[in-house]
């Protein structure tokens, strides 16, 4: 069964400092997302991705935060200067297609990332 | 604005007892719900989705979910639990203009006891 793969599972990085969280989506897949849930809190919606840019994005993607796909495969979410706050689970997902009720979300199971 | 309402941060119930967990939303329009369900370690899994239609809709793995409007719920629903069924359930809600912008809910953990 295909599925959208996420690495690295786990990172920790110091305040300050750039990561980059990668994702493969569903190969023949043409949207792709960015969720991301802080512990104990809700999962929320950061930024969706088509034809090579952004389609949407909320308020907590501010300009910290960049996505590409930089190849046909790989999706990534760069987050330029982490603070303490951007420490969360983060879920890719991709979808066949765009809007909702047309199709499923397929996600990742997460890149965790903690911010010392 | 939409969100989404889980009002059990935990259920524990018993292998082979019947669950109902509850989900209301706020939203103005016809709403598109969804449950999914996360496994340690796994992705957030699909369950099943409401569009329009029939109001009771049947998901993956056994489970059922009854969209009210008159109450602004989307309560999930196995008639018998497995073990394998201990996880985590959001459920969320999506507009028909969003390019998939879900919005989820707290979560319920649920546990299963032999």
């Amino acid at each position: 069964e295909p599925e959208v793969t996420q690495t690295p599972s786990h990172q920790v990085t110091q305040m300050g400092q750039e990561v980059i969280l990668r994702c493969v989506p569903i190969s023949n897949h043409l949207y792709f997302y960015w969720y991301r849930q802080i512990l104990g809190q809700k999962v929320e919606f950061l930024v969706s991705f088509y034809n090579n840019e952004i389609s949407e994005k909320s308020e907590i993607f501010d300009d910290q935060f960049s996505v590409e796909r930089p190849d046909g495969s790989n999706f990534t979410l760069k987050i330029r200067s982490t603070k303490l706050e951007d420490s969360a689970m983060y879920f890719c997902a991709s979808s066949g297609r765009g809007r909702v009720g047309t199709g499923e979300l397929f996600f990742g199971e997460g890149s965790r990332l903690t911010v010392l | 604005a939409q969100s989404v309402t889980q009002p059990d941060i935990h259920i524990t119930v018993s292998e082979g007892a019947s669950l109902e967990l509850r989900c209301n939303y706020s939203y103005g329009a016809t709403p598109y719900l969804f449950w999914y369900v996360q496994s340690p370690g796994q992705g957030l899994q699909l369950l099943l989705k409401y569009f329009s239609g029939d109001t009771l809709v049947q998901g993956i793995k056994g489970f059922e979910a009854e969209f009210k409007r008159s109450q602004s719920s989307f309560n999930l629903r196995k008639p018998s639990v497995h073990w394998s069924d201990a996880a985590e359930y959001f459920c969320a809600v999506a507009n028909s203009g969003g390019y998939n912008k879900l919005i989820f809910g707290a979560g319920t953990r649920l546990a299963v006891h032999p």
